[in-house]
C-alpha cells in the first residue's frame, strides 16, 4: 500500500528566503506527481504535475523535482513572499490495476512566511 | 478558466439524515474523484468515476456512500444514513484522461454531522 510522507510537518521562514520541502513514498510505482497548495478550510491548488518521466517541473517561483527510484520529490520555492503562506500537500497517482488513478496524500507541510 | 464546483459550502445534519453532496465537474473532462478530508488528517480517496460506473472506490465507501451522474454535468455523492465520523470536508475532483493527466479540485464542501 502506496505510502506519502512530507517533512517537516510545519516550517516558519522570514520573507525573501529560498525552501525546500520534501515528500517521500514508498512505492516507486508511480504515474505522476502532484503538488498542491491548500488555505485553511479552503480546497486544494494544483502547483505542479511531475510525469513518472520527468526529473523536474518549474512554474514561476516554484520547482519541483522527482526521483522515482528513491521513492522522493522535494518542492523548491524560490523567494518567499508572505502570500505563500499555506500547507503543501504532496499526492502521487499509482495505477491501482482498476482503471483508476487516484491520488495518495501526504499529511502536508505547513509553510508560513514571515514577513 | 473552468473550475470544479461544488454546492453546498457547509452543510449541517442530524445524525442517521440522508445528504447529497453536488459537484460540478470541469465540462470536457470525463473521469471524477471524491476525496474526504477529516479535520487535521490526510486526504483520503473514496471512489473514481468513469463511463457511468465506479471504477475504484476505497474501504471507506461502503454501503452508505453512493454516486451519481444524473445529468451531464452534476456528479453527486449521497451518503444514506450519516454518522458522527462522516463530519469532515468533502472534495469532488476531476481529470480529462487518465493517470498523467491534473486532477483538479473544487473548493469542497463541508459536512458537519451533529
Amino acid at each position: 500500500k502506496q505510502e506519502v510522507t512530507q517533512i517537516p510537518a510545519a516550517l516558519s521562514v522570514p520573507e525573501g528566503e529560498n525552501l525546500v520541502l520534501n515528500c517521500s513514498f514508498t512505492d516507486s510505482a508511480i504515474y505522476n506527481l502532484q503538488w498542491f497548495r491548500q488555505d485553511p478550510g479552503k480546497g486544494l491548488t494544483s502547483l505542479l504535475l511531475i510525469q513518472s518521466s520527468q526529473r523536474e517541473q518549474t512554474s514561476g517561483r516554484l520547482n519541483a523535482s522527482l526521483d522515482k527510484s528513491s521513492g522522493r520529490s522535494t518542492l523548491y520555492i524560490a523567494a518567499s513572499q508572505p502570500g505563500d503562506s499555506a500547507t503543501y500537500l504532496c499526492a502521487v497517482v499509482a495505477a491501482s490495476g482498476a482503471g483508476s488513478y487516484q491520488l495518495t496524500f501526504g499529511k502536508g507541510t505547513k509553510l508560513s512566511v514571515i514577513p | 478558466e473552468p473550475e470544479v464546483t461544488q454546492t453546498p459550502s457547509h452543510q449541517v445534519t442530524q445524525m442517521g439524515q440522508e445528504v447529497i453532496l453536488r459537484c460540478v465537474p470541469i465540462s470536457n473532462h470525463l473521469y471524477f474523484y471524491w476525496y474526504r478530508q477529516i479535520l487535521g488528517q490526510k486526504v483520503e480517496f473514496l471512489v473514481s468515476f468513469y463511463n457511468n460506473e465506479i471504477s475504484e472506490k476505497s474501504e471507506i465507501f461502503d454501503d452508505q456512500f453512493s454516486v451519481e451522474r444524473p445529468d451531464g454535468s452534476n456528479f453527486t455523492l449521497k451518503i444514506r444514513s450519516t454518522k458522527l465520523e462522516d463530519s469532515a470536508m468533502y472534495f469532488c475532483a476531476s481529470t480529462i484522461g487518465q493517470g498523467g493527466d491534473t486532477q483538479y479540485f473544487g473548493p469542497g464542501t463541508r459536512l458537519t454531522v451533529l
